[in-house]
């Protein structure tokens, strides 16, 4: 009963492929989320996906395009990945955006070689 | 835009020790400050959170407390267990989950 899962845990792959990260939750909320965590652990949000509006952290490359099925789902998308794009992606979903409280999914930790 | 910084970035204590963890914030918007857990190869947890309508607020051995004038929180965990190493992040925001901004972490260690 994982309230937020995504899949796949572990990703290594070459520079220049395309990959994906899928990304469920099960708690009915209205709000989900990508965040980056690099080697030093620090958290940046970015994008979110809410009542079909998506919210993009304008330092993020166009290269990465989350896409949204349905309010329970938020994939993500990275096109030519880079080594700089080497770091454990989080998926997050919250009841809505007003300051309610994070749901992490436990990670993908994406490797380019 | 916010800034956080938190401190220290690494902190042993002994178990059944006491520890404290701070961070301060730019934004005087700012109000709402959880904290989150995150255990090894986790995701972070919510453990906690304050809104600026409220100094302090506890649950068990975690108690936050805020101080909207210094603008800077404080983290105590009290009776330390070895269950309590992890990586221990702050945050703030002004009104929107998406403009929640974490602090760089501080890893717990509690030796047995």
């Amino acid at each position: 009963d994982t309230a937020v899962s995504q899949t796949p845990k572990y990703l290594v792959t070459q520079m220049g492929n395309d990959k994906s990260i899928k990304c469920e939750q099960n708690l009915g909320h209205d709000t989900m989320y990508w965040y980056k965590q690099d080697s030093k652990k620090f958290l940046k949000i970015m994008f979110s996906y809410n009542n079909k509006e998506l919210i993009i952290n304008e330092t993020v490359p166009n290269r990465f395009s989350p896409k949204s099925p349905d309010k329970a789902h938020l994939n993500l998308h990275i096109n030519s990945l880079e080594l700089g794009d080497s770091a454990v992606y989080f998926c997050a979903s919250s009841q809505d955006l007003n300051n309610s409280p994070l749901h992490f999914g436990n990670g993908t930790r994406l490797t380019v070689t | 835009g916010e800034n956080v910084e938190q401190h220290p970035s690494t902190l042993s204590v002994q178990e059944g020790d006491s520890a404290v963890i701070k961070c301060t914030y730019s934004d005087s918007a700012s109000n709402y400050f959880p904290w989150y857990k995150q255990e090894l190869g986790k995701g972070p947890q919510l453990i906690i959170d304050i809104r600026s309508n409220v100094g302090e607020k506890k649950d068990q051995r975690i108690a936050v407390t805020l101080n909207k004038t210094a603008k800077h929180f404080s983290l105590h965990i009290t009776e330390t267990q070895p269950e309590d190493s992890a990586v221990y992040f702050c945050a703030a925001s002004k009104g929107s989950s998406y403009k929640l901004i974490f602090g760089s972490g501080t890893r717990l260690l509690v030796r047995p």
